[in-house]
């Protein structure tokens, strides 16, 4: 079973839409979350931390559900430029590596 | 502010030749620096990952390398490449030392094509 798994999409939608992603993690013991964006043959960039309390950045709200083990990226107000693949990523606090899922991927359409 | 540096950019080699790709950082002291692959419509793999000069762990079997000559200098190699090598590299940093946190940031990577 992987560390990190997400819907690989991809997702279609609408300049202006709401979209969510969702990610699972498998290690109970898991701390630090963070989304990253990753776009067409460029390296991934952190797009945000995933705080327990939840967070927000502008159009974007991360979330963790840590009974459920799995952490959300809610986009308001699609932009064309938010079209990219989204990286879940997952570790534990301290460790000296992190779990990367393979992406989901996101097309906003005009 | 912190930097991060690889090259070469891309980089086409036949099977059996060997390799070497270099990654700076600038901006920080006593970086913990990790080399990963990604191979073509899959997910990030790690390779490497470095807390110190000359300190190197590896996290999957492989004909591939990594050394840290440098504090701020980590580079991977190989003595033959195979087909499977292909994909692109990526090198990335995260604070180390007193202050160990876990966020990476990630060079511009090294996209390694083996016919």
């Amino acid at each position: 079973r992987k560390e990190v798994e997400q819907d690989p999409g991809p997702f279609n939608v609408p300049e202006g839409a709401t979209v969510a992603f969702n990610c699972t993690y498998s290690n109970s013991a898991s701390q630090s979350f963070f989304w990253y964006r990753q776009d067409c043959r460029k390296e991934p960039k952190l797009l945000m931390s995933v705080y327990s309390s939840g967070n927000e950045d502008g159009r974007f709200t991360a979330q963790l559900n840590r009974a459920s083990q799995y952490i959300s990226l809610l986009i308001r107000d699609s932009k064309l430029s938010d079209s990219a693949t989204y990286l879940c990523v997952g570790g534990q606090t301290g460790a000296n590596n992190l779990f990367f899922g393979t992406g989901t991927r996101l097309t906003v359409i005009p | 502010s912190q930097t991060i540096h690889q090259w070469p950019a891309t980089l086409v080699q036949p099977v059996g030749s060997p390799l070497s790709l270099e990654c700076t950082v600038e901006g920080t002291s006593n970086p913990n620096l990790y080399w990963y692959r990604q191979a073509a419509g899959r997910g990030l793999q790690l390779l490497f990952y470095s807390v110190g000069i000359g300190q190197i762990s590896s996290e999957v079997p492989q004909n591939l390398s990594a050394s840290r000559p440098q504090d701020r200098q980590f580079i991977l190699s190989s003595k033959k490449l195979l087909l499977s090598d292909s994909g692109f590299y990526l090198c990335a940093w995260a604070l180390g030392g007193a202050h160990l946190q876990e966020t990476q940031y990630f060079g511009p990577g090294t996209r390694l094509l083996v016919l």
